[in-house]
């Protein structure tokens, strides 16, 4: 079972590019959320979404959006990146609202 | 808001008990996860708990008093391969967790 995929595992980024984080799980999973992590700060939410169709802001929404399309994807979608963008992120799924939450490997991102 | 306080950093040695704190301030309570995460990988799941008491779980237990919102890891037999992150997150009455900074273990030998 593949659990939770993330594309890509790193990239580089130009200041003012887009660019979108891929995340998909095979779990049936309904809620799923996003967090970026960085040295000192811990995880923080980002965006989540509790049933595919919704979506909801977390705690460091700015700059960032999200789409729930189908129950397996929830991209992630950097309009126009900053180096205050530079961070480890991580995609995660739950069968539903306060269970175990399983995450994915991480995209390790760079703006520069 | 949402306040969970753990240690930064701690040592401990090979074979040894290590115990680490968590405590939290929230505005909702649904239970309270450890995870681990060693360097570079992504977080894993630990364990949960949402009654007062202790979980036990292999060399593994966690310690949760919800009147005193406060939580423990407690680690048995430590390992080379404990040294690692440990997160503290509660899950609030909401549907996302809320993470400590986590808690930095080195086992030493």
């Amino acid at each position: 079972t593949a659990g939770i995929t993330q594309a890509p595992t790193s990239q580089i980024l130009a200041a003012g590019r887009s660019m979108t984080l891929r995340c998909t799980q095979d779990m049936r999973h309904n809620a799923m959320y996003w967090y970026r992590q960085d040295l000192g700060l811990g995880l923080r939410l980002i965006h989540y979404s509790n049933t595919a169709g919704t979506t909801g802001k977390g705690e460091v929404p700015d700059g960032y959006s999200v789409s729930r399309a189908n129950t397996d994807d929830f991209p992630l979608t950097l309009a126009s990146a900053v180096p205050s963008q530079t961070s480890v992120y991580f995609c995660a799924s739950s069968a539903s609202g306060p269970d175990t939450q399983y995450f994915g490997p991480g995209t390790r991102l760079t703006v520069l | 808001g949402q306040n969970i306080d753990q240690p930064t950093e701690m040592t401990a040695t090979e074979g040894a008990i290590v115990q680490i704190n968590c405590t939290y301030q929230t505005s909702g309570f649904n239970g309270l996860f450890w995870y681990q995460q060693h360097a570079g990988e992504a977080p894993t799941f630990l364990s949960y708990n949402v009654l007062d008491g202790l979980e036990e779980k292999g060399r593994f237990s966690s310690f949760l008093s919800r009147s005193k919102g406060y939580s423990y890891l407690l680690l048995k037999e430590l390992q080379m391969k404990d040294s690692a992150s440990y997160l503290c997150a509660v899950s609030d009455s909401g549907y996302a967790l809320n993470f400590g900074k986590g808690t930095s273990l080195l086992v030493t030998p």
